[in-house]
């Protein structure tokens, strides 16, 4: 799996949307992106994935650069339950090994 | 829909004693895993199941760890005898097995703690 560079914390206000960035400049042709978030004291939870094309569910919206070396996961109005640590990852398939880094500790603030 | 079911929740053990985890997957759901998470880290795979078979078992630190899904469906993990390192939070996940489009769900884990 390629590697992914997430910022280590990031703040955002109640209501507004929240837009991580993922590094993954050695990302593969074959190789999807993915991003999970984990509630404290909880597994573990599936967002969404994408290959090059944006992306975008109930939950959140996955905006992927034409060169493929960068994303961006869009929270479109944040609320205190999103507060939460979030993993992007690069994978061949998803139900692989999912290579988790240290992720994103986001904050929503009221 | 129930969704995959971890006991316990926590568990507390002195060194060298030893202790297992219990993980039931969602209904249907194929592949299974064991993922090992520290402290402040992410989630690290321990050992992959396709059905009954263990495909991918090369993170297992197979001198004290051992892994069984009889029957293709629930799965117990076990260390024995478990260490000071080996505190932890272990989680299962469970996944239909499509390849790309699968995703993994998550049990809320084990926390163990060794002492």
């Amino acid at each position: 799996d390629a590697k992914t560079t997430q910022p280590p914390s990031m703040d955002c206000a109640e209501g507004r949307a929240a837009n991580l960035p993922c590094n993954h400049s050695t990302i593969s042709g074959n190789e999807y992106v993915y991003w999970y978030r984990q509630i404290h004291s909880q597994g573990p939870q599936y967002i969404i994935h994408g290959l090059k094309n944006n992306e975008t569910n109930e939950m959140a919206s996955l905006i992927i650069t034409e060169d493929r070396k960068s994303s961006t996961l869009i929270l479109p109005h944040a609320t205190l339950r999103d507060t939460a640590v979030y993993y992007c990852i690069a994978s061949g398939s998803g139900n692989e090994k999912l290579t988790f880094g240290t992720g994103t500790r986001l904050t929503i603030i009221p | 829909e129930a969704g995959v079911v971890q006991s316990p929740r926590y568990k507390i053990i002195e060194k060298k004693q030893p202790v297992a985890f219990w993980c039931n997957p969602i209904s249907g759901h194929n592949t299974l895993y064991w993922y090992l998470q520290n402290l402040g880290q992410g989630p690290e795979l321990l050992i992959r199941y396709e059905n009954e078979e263990a495909v991918d078992d090369s993170q297992l630190p197979k001198d004290r760890f051992s892994a069984e899904r009889l029957k293709g469906v629930d799965s117990t993990l076990k260390i024995q005898p478990a260490e000071l390192g080996d505190s932890a939070v272990y989680l299962c996940a469970s996944s239909f097995g499509q390849g790309v489009k699968d995703t993994q769900y998550f049990g809320p884990g084990t926390r163990l703690t060794v002492l």
